[in-house]
């Protein structure tokens, strides 16, 4: 099947400084790619739709300065989070479909705020 | 979006075959199913997808009544390793928004 990966798998970083998350799929172009945050023992909370040359989509409630997402390319989304703070400390996952068959998912990206 | 129901834990044993069934009563004429398996700490997987009666594949077989108003996700033969979270997900095929409901934590027990 396709494969999105996700960089990288785990960053710890201080409060207060930004983080970048890349998403790619690598055999296959997408011009919409999806972030999820995940926190422990709970589901995928869908935060953003990334799309290709323009504007992202924030679902009700996802701050957009705070968490900024960039889709320069067929190829590649970017998840930015600024200043983050412990609170931010999550599970963050991307997801991308190539034509009309399933949506993939990476593996995810653990995010430490300390 | 169609919203989905699904029970929120299971318990089984090695061997035996289980069954996770999915209500999604608000299903629209376009909307696919899809189940996913989801280990801690990684990505979702897919595991099947089906519009209508049934699909079967290498791992398992999605059952769909006519009315499409829920779906069963019927794995053979479980094993220690099954031991995740499946989601059951309702939307459109091909870069649908795809919104996850609660899933079903399925433990499997020697």
């Amino acid at each position: 099947g396709a494969v999105v990966s996700q960089h990288p798998s785990r960053v710890i970083c201080k409060s207060g400084t930004s983080v970048k998350i890349e998403c790619r799929s690598l055999d296959f172009q997408a011009t919409t790619m999806f972030w999820y945050r995940q926190f422990p023992k709970q589901s995928l909370m869908l935060m953003a739709t990334s799309n290709e040359g323009s504007k992202a989509t924030y679902e009700q409630g996802v701050e957009k300065d705070k968490f900024l997402i960039n889709h320069a390319s067929l190829t590649l989304s970017t998840l930015t989070v600024t200043s983050a703070h412990p609170e931010d400390s999550s599970f963050y996952i991307c997801s991308a479909t190539p034509s009309d068959t399933e949506a993939f998912f990476g593996q995810g990206t653990r995010l430490t705020v300390v | 979006l169609a919203k989905t129901t699904q029970p929120i834990s299971m318990d089984s044993y090695e061997g035996q075959e289980v069954n996770i069934t999915c209500s999604h009563n608000n299903i629209a004429t376009n909307d696919y199913i899809t189940w996913y398996q989801q280990f801690p700490s990684q990505g979702p997987r897919f595991i099947i997808q089906g519009y209508k009666t049934k699909v079967t594949n290498e791992v398992a077989s999605l059952f769909i009544p006519a009315d499409r108003k829920s779906s069963t996700l019927s794995l053979p033969r479980v094993s220690l390793s099954d031991t995740a979270v499946y989601y059951c997900l309702v939307g459109e095929a091909g870069g649908f928004k795809t919104i996850f409901g609660a899933g079903t934590r399925l433990f499997v027990k020697a």
